[in-house]
């Protein structure tokens, strides 16, 4: 109950494209949903984050989509260039104060290729 | 600006040492963070500690120990290296002040430790 599962593994997208990395979930306890992107030699960093009160969340050329009823959740990179290339972690948690609620329940991970 | 530094950046040690990696953070954050991250396997968390002095076990904690003797510093500690613990250690920290999320994390750039 505790897992998120992230799909697809890798993902290989043209210059200008749209690339869409989905994760699911099953405690409907979470209640804020962060996506991490890590750079090769890099730690990874927030990129952006939704919590369940919304349905999208746009950031720029980065949107969360975010559907409560199916348990799942997914970014969408618009107009994908090859600086976008990187690894991207979904994430789920129990917002809170202290104590192991608050900790991140991360997907395996997506590693983007942008082509140019 | 917000910062996590470890220690080193790549270590090599024999298997059965002893093996110190260091964590600093400068933002005054109550909590920290351990995991290792491997292909496939995304970031696991290994301890984590909420305050000074005090520490909780992850997902993976068997053969490794941490400290936090100060409000800046987390250590973890592999009591006797092994070859199963070559892998990429990334320490994190976020805020517990109100209006934060304790979901956001700040990650280092992270130790590769190979164990030989």
């Amino acid at each position: 109950q505790q897992q998120v599962k992230q799909s697809p593994q890798s993902l290989i997208v043209q210059k200008g494209g749209i690339s869409i990395i989905n994760c699911a979930y099953e405690n409907t306890a979470f209640d804020y949903f962060p996506w991490y992107q890590q750079f090769p030699g890099k730690g990874p960093a927030l990129l952006i984050a939704i919590r369940p009160d919304v349905s999208e969340k746009k950031e720029g050329r980065f949107t969360i989509s975010f559907n409560k009823s199916a348990k799942q959740f997914s970014l969408h990179i618009m107009d994908s260039q090859p600086g976008d290339s990187a690894t991207y972690f979904c994430a789920a948690s129990i917002e809170g104060y202290g104590g192991s609620q608050g900790n991140l329940i991360f997907g395996k991970g997506t590693k983007l290729s942008v082509k140019p | 600006d917000v910062k996590v530094t470890q220690s080193s950046r790549y270590l090599v040690k024999r298997t059965g040492e002893k093996v110190f990696l260091e964590c600093v953070q400068d933002m005054d954050h109550e909590n920290m963070f351990w995991y290792r991250q491997d292909p496939g396997l995304g970031l696991r968390l290994i301890y984590f500690s909420y305050d000074v002095k005090m520490k909780e076990k992850g997902d993976i904690p068997e053969g490794y120990s941490v400290s936090r003797e100060k409000k800046e510093r987390f250590s973890l500690i592999l009591e006797s290296a092994s070859t199963n613990q070559t892998s990429m250690y990334l320490c994190a920290s976020s805020s517990e002040q109100i209006g934060t999320s304790v979901g956001e994390q700040y990650f280092g750039p992270g130790t590769r430790l190979t164990v030989t």
